[in-house]
């Protein structure tokens, strides 16, 4: 089974709406990512947090994140149509040391609508 | 301050050939991953490794697909005999030492007759 899922699998929103994704993950962690990837591109990193943070900003991102529940959600507010993207979480687990592998979900794939 | 470079883009590979793909890192970062990605999915670990030396490999198919991060030049992933279910995209991540997030390539994707 995989370490992170998300939902929805696919959203559709109008320009200028919020768009939320959720994720869920089993293990511990050290920390948790977003990630986005553009139709045959690779992955950019939009923003990550640590197991002892809950939440996170980073310009129109928002990130929150409860450990107790293994979950994580990225807010994106007043979309854009430049923000059609597939999005992905993915966790780095257990150590201290920053290399580790990542263990991604299985993405939600966001359309904006102009 | 390029970033990191894969290539090829694209692979075509009949079954029973071998495949090379290629990654070079980002300057300055000496960890590099690999990943594979089918379609519609998200993207499965494969190797860890840092200059002459594999960290963790444990996402790695026990056959036929080996990896090396020489000294000196990029890393490689090769695929031995390949078959139909070998293809995918394939990215390859960088980072510096102790430091996160990952940096990633385009992905080579990689067709096989």
């Amino acid at each position: 089974s995989q370490q992170g899922e998300e939902d929805p699998q696919a959203l559709s929103i109008q320009e200028g709406e919020n768009a939320t994704m959720n994720c869920s993950y089993k293990t511990s962690i050290n920390n948790l990512q977003w990630y986005r990837q553009n139709s045959g591109r690779g992955l950019v990193h939009l923003i990550l947090i640590r197991s002892n943070e809950r939440e996170k900003h980073s310009g129109r991102l928002r990130v929150t994140l409860d450990t107790s529940k293994k979950s994580s959600s990225l807010l994106i507010t007043a979309s854009r149509a430049a923000d059609t993207a597939s999005y992905f979480c993915a966790t780095q687990g257990g150590s201290n040391f920053g290399n580790e592998k990542l263990t991604f979900g299985t993405g939600t794939r966001l359309t904006i609508i102009p | 301050n390029a970033g990191v470079m894969q290539n090829p883009r694209h692979l075509v590979r009949r079954r029973g050939q071998e495949a090379r793909l290629r990654c070079s890192p980002m300057k300055g970062h000496s960890h590099v991953y690999w990943y594979r990605q089918l379609p519609e999915e998200g993207l499965k670990f494969m190797v860890y490794l840092q200059k002459e030396n594999i960290i963790d490999e444990s996402g790695m198919p026990k056959e036929r697909f080996s990896a090396e991060f020489p000294k000196e030049g990029p890393s490689i992933l090769r695929i031995q005999q390949v078959v139909r279910g070998d293809s995918a995209a394939y990215f390859c991540a960088s980072s510096p030492p102790q430091v996160r997030p990952q940096h990633f390539g385009d992905g080579t994707r990689l067709s096989i007759l």
